[in-house]
């Protein structure tokens, strides 16, 4: 079946601008999470959703950020008045329910602020 | 807080070489512990898994064991092939309503042929 999929694939902008990721999470997960892939921070958690509770947005490094997931699907993260270090790569993963151990990753967006 | 530390690298063996990729955890709590392998081009992936003290995860010819007396999971393999270089991650996920995963900062393998 499908996996996990993320647009755009990459993605450049400019300092100040706003951007908007994509997550399409396998068919029939509940759980959704976003995670930051960077040089200098490693792989990390940013939001946590999860069927109808509210978002875990524990690990949002800024107000800046912000995510929805509409329909317990689709979800976007949001970026705005992008800064040069928010480059980086961002990546999407679900799994079938909270508490399931294994959670499948999406590709990534790759998103460079210039 | 939750963390993970592995060694870095990049680590460059030869075909068949052994391989160990040290990593070590602190948590509260009996957490779950996983390595993710990222081939190059391609996106995270679930190589193997433990989720209590002693257990051993295997798949495609690694293996880890839970330890919990030296907070240890390091990954090993007995003969690598070239189609393993990746980067390699070892993660725990701490249990509580999230069940985020906490990353360490992954080890480059370079297998050459």
């Amino acid at each position: 079946g499908a996996g996990v999929s993320q647009s755009p694939s990459n993605k450049v902008t400019e300092k100040g601008k706003d951007v908007e990721l994509r997550c399409d999470p396998i068919s029939g997960h509940t759980a959704l999470y976003w995670y930051r892939q960077s040089l200098g921070q490693g792989l990390e958690f940013l939001i946590y959703f999860q069927g109808n509770s509210a978002p875990d947005k524990s690990g949002l490094p800024s107000d800046r950020f912000s995510a929805e997931r509409t329909g317990g699907s689709v979800s976007t993260l949001t970026i705005q008045r992008t800064q040069q270090e928010d480059s980086a790569v961002y990546l999407c993963a679900s799994s079938p329910r909270s508490g399931d151990n294994e959670q499948f990753f999406g590709p990534g967006t790759r998103l460079t602020v210039l | 807080g939750n963390s993970v530390t592995q060694m870095e690298g990049p680590v460059t063996l030869s075909e068949e070489a052994f391989l160990t990729i040290n990593c070590t955890y602190t948590a509260t709590g009996y957490p779950s512990l996983f390595w993710y392998v990222q081939y190059p081009g391609e996106g995270l992936q679930l190589l193997l898994k433990a989720t209590k003290a002693d257990d051993k995860g295997s798949n495609k010819g690694f293996e880890a064991t839970y330890r919990k007396e030296t907070t240890s999971f390091h990954l090993e393999k007995g003969s690598v092939q070239v189609s393993d270089s990746a980067v390699y991650f070892c993660a725990l996920m701490g249990g509580g309503a999230t069940n985020k995963l906490i990353f360490g900062t992954g080890t480059l393998l370079a297998v050459q042929p």
